[in-house]
């Protein structure tokens, strides 16, 4: 069965220090990998997104993620954190057939 | 060019009663896909749209059903209303269907029911 593992439910970081947000899935076949935000009544963002190739991948707002296949793992990372990235991230596989299986999210508190 | 539209955005209904919202995908995108989002089940996938036809289905029960229109607009449709189905309702289009992957999905603001 498909599914996607965050195992941080909540992280506390102080604004400047580095991030990092991990992700790991459990997909039979090659997976479509994304990390999305999403910030309170809002709708979900999208961060960056994996399908193949270079396995560091960049994405908006200074984040980036690394996909190893070996660990099941597609962890986001930022090299210094600002006040504006509090929020809920995402983690999410994609399935054939644009089905998305969702991790439970990890929600983010920037101290000053 | 603009984005996933979900109208209403904020919804209140009794027991009993069914709700239909709406969702507008970007421009071109062909697919529309669901998912509620509530605190205990996180989100859950309910279903997709591809030229008007519904291709895939999450578990939820059949009080739960959508339709798409020749334009790529998506509705969704809940009768029976319970206390249980008071979540964010999101929509979310992508330009393709890919046969062996999943194309990048692109969410609205989302349609809060609230079920009295």
């Amino acid at each position: 069965a498909q599914s996607v593992t965050q195992p941080d439910i909540h992280i506390t970081v102080s604004e400047g220090a580095s991030l990092e947000l991990r992700c790991n899935y459990s997909y039979g076949a090659t997976p479509y990998l994304f990390w999305y935000v999403q910030s309170p009544g809002q709708g979900l963002q999208l961060l960056l997104k994996y399908f193949s190739g270079d396995t560091l991948v960049q994405g908006i707002k200074g984040f980036e993620a690394e996909f190893k296949r070996s660990q099941s793992s597609f962890n986001l990372r930022k090299p210094s954190v600002h006040w504006s990235d509090a929020a809920e991230y995402f983690c999410a596989v994609g399935k054939t057939g644009n089905q998305f299986y969702f991790g439970t999210g990890t929600s983010l508190t920037v101290i000053p | 060019k603009a984005g996933v539209t979900q109208t209403p955005r904020y919804l209140i209904k009794t027991r009993g009663q069914q709700v239909t919202l709406s969702c507008s995908p970007i421009s071109g995108h062909r697919s529309v896909s669901w998912y509620q989002q509530t605190p205990g089940q996180g989100l859950q996938f309910l279903f997709e749209y591809f030229s008007e036809t519904q291709r895939n289905k999450g578990n939820f029960p059949g009080r739960f059903s959508g339709r798409q229109f020749s334009n790529s607009r998506s509705e969704m449709n809940v009768s029976t209303l319970e206390l249980g189905d008071s979540a964010l309702y999101l929509c979310a289009s992508s330009r393709i269907r890919l046969a062996g992957g999943a194309d990048t999905q692109y969410f609205g603001p989302g349609t809060r029911l609230t079920v009295l």
